[in-house]
């Protein structure tokens, strides 16, 4: 079962602009972890945040985690056409299995 | 090497067909996983295998059956697979509780 709920489901913004999206989870993990998937090819691996930390910055990725509110954000900011990419948080509840959620599918427009 | 391969890129297979999916790694990852992926829908954990032994099987049709050979690669034996099967299959490997690196993936085409 899928623990992670994105959102929004979609987003479309213009390029330059921030964009955010959210994910809530459902039980206890030992880490978060945000992963982008351009058109039906692999995933890659963007930023992992741990339980104990709050929050981590990756170039133009900022992460933030509340697990007091079983919530994390991701944050792109100034996006470039080259984000448009399904987002997705996986979280890692125990032993090596990552569930992810349902994704946030980004357009960046020119 | 940062890279998963995994071969082939597509397949096309009858239902009454034996094919297998491989992936390689050689990054000195201790964990493989399998994961089957529909269209428009978050990736679904099928297998993993730690330290070259299943240690997740996430209650996966016999159809589907996984093999480690060897600390490098990993294979996904299909049979008698059914047309719903088709998806998009993609490995990973990783270090444990780690990030997990992902191959391009095979894209499965059953009729």
């Amino acid at each position: 079962s899928q623990q992670g709920e994105e959102d929004p489901q979609a987003l479309s913004i213009q390029e330059g602009e921030n964009a955010t999206m959210n994910c809530s989870y459902k039980t206890s993990i030992n880490n978060l972890q945000w992963y982008r998937q351009n058109s039906g090819r692999g995933l890659v691996h963007l930023i992992l945040i741990r339980s104990n930390e709050r929050e981590k910055h990756s170039g133009r990725l900022r992460v933030t985690l509340d697990t007091s509110k079983k919530s994390s954000s991701l944050l792109i900011t100034a996006s470039r056409a080259a984000d448009t990419a399904s987002y997705f948080c996986a979280t890692e509840p125990g032993a090596q299995k990552l569930v992810f959620g349902q994704g946030t599918r980004l357009t960046i427009n020119p | 090497d940062t890279e998963v391969t995994q071969t082939p890129k597509h397949l096309v297979m009858g239902m009454t067909n034996k094919k297998s999916l491989k992936c390689e790694q050689h990054m000195g990852h201790r964990a493989m996983y399998w994961y089957k992926q529909k269209a428009k829908k978050p990736p679904e954990l099928m297998f993993v295998y730690s330290y070259e032994k299943l240690s997740i099987n996430e209650s996966v049709p016999s159809r589907f059956s996984p093999e480690c050979p060897n600390s490098s690669l990993l294979n996904l034996h299909l049979h008698a697979l059914q047309p719903e099967d088709s998806a998009l299959y993609l490995c990973a490997s990783s270090q444990p509780y780690m990030a997990q690196y992902f191959g391009p993936g095979t894209r499965l085409l059953v009729l």
